[in-house]
């Protein structure tokens, strides 16, 4: 079942923070989100494994909701450097069958 | 570290025609995925391997597509008679070990069917 993100595109001024959310009807084990820009392939950025935790690095986190199985991406004091699309990926297990479910994405455009 | 490594970059066939792709992964991963992106759309899974084994092809469409991961490194990925709704970026990621561990993508192959 594919994940749903929202917003599906997001502008903001450079500085701005953003907040992108995936959403699952089923249970998770973990939650990977990417970055993509155009002609180039997926970025890593993070994984959530479930537990609830919340991870960041710089500017960039997110959290896991594992009883809603929502998870959301934080960008804050954006830069220009973070335009792309944003997907998140969603594994049902650990273990065996596993690859990942991604989301239809969320278009991020940073201006000036 | 060396990163997911493919090729051939790009490729243009006519409809009917064979083509494959060449996957290389991080060094150590012991999954490697398969991937098809269709423009404007995020990955979609076709197979899984661990090691050298299949544990996913639920969402490869075997009357065409067809793929092998010899001694649990290298992978090719073929497909044959392509048709025009192949057109798409095939991605290869690697992973240490399934969903817990991240998955990194090698750079893709644009596929164009005409």
């Amino acid at each position: 079942q594919q994940p749903v993100q929202s917003p599906q595109a997001v502008i903001l001024r450079e500085g701005e923070d953003a907040v992108i959310n995936c959403s699952s009807s089923k249970a998770l084990y973990s939650v990977h989100w990417y970055r993509q820009k155009h002609g180039e392939a997926p970025v890593f950025l993070m994984i959530l494994l479930k537990g609830g935790e919340q991870k960041g690095h710089e500017k960039i986190s997110a959290s896991f909701n594992e009883k809603k199985q929502q998870s959301s991406l934080y960008l804050t004091a954006s830069q220009l450097s973070y335009s792309g699309t944003y997907f998140c990926g969603t594994a049902r297990s650990g273990g065996g069958a596993d690859g990942l479910t991604f989301g239809k994405g969320t278009h991020l455009i940073i201006q000036p | 570290e060396a990163g997911v490594a493919q090729s051939p970059r790009y490729k243009i066939i006519e409809k009917r025609q064979s083509v494959a792709f060449w996957c290389n992964p991080i060094s150590g991963h012991a999954t490697l995925y398969w991937y098809q992106q269709i423009l404007g759309q995020g990955p979609k899974l076709l197979i899984q391997f661990q090691n050298n084994g299949v544990v996913d092809d639920s969402q490869l469409p075997k009357d065409r597509f067809s793929a092998e991961r010899l001694k649990g490194v290298d992978s090719t990925l073929k497909i044959q008679p392509a048709k025009l709704e192949d057109s798409a970026v095939y991605l290869c990621a690697s992973s240490l070990w399934g969903s817990s561990y991240e998955q990194y993508f090698g750079p893709g192959t644009r596929l164009t069917v005409t």
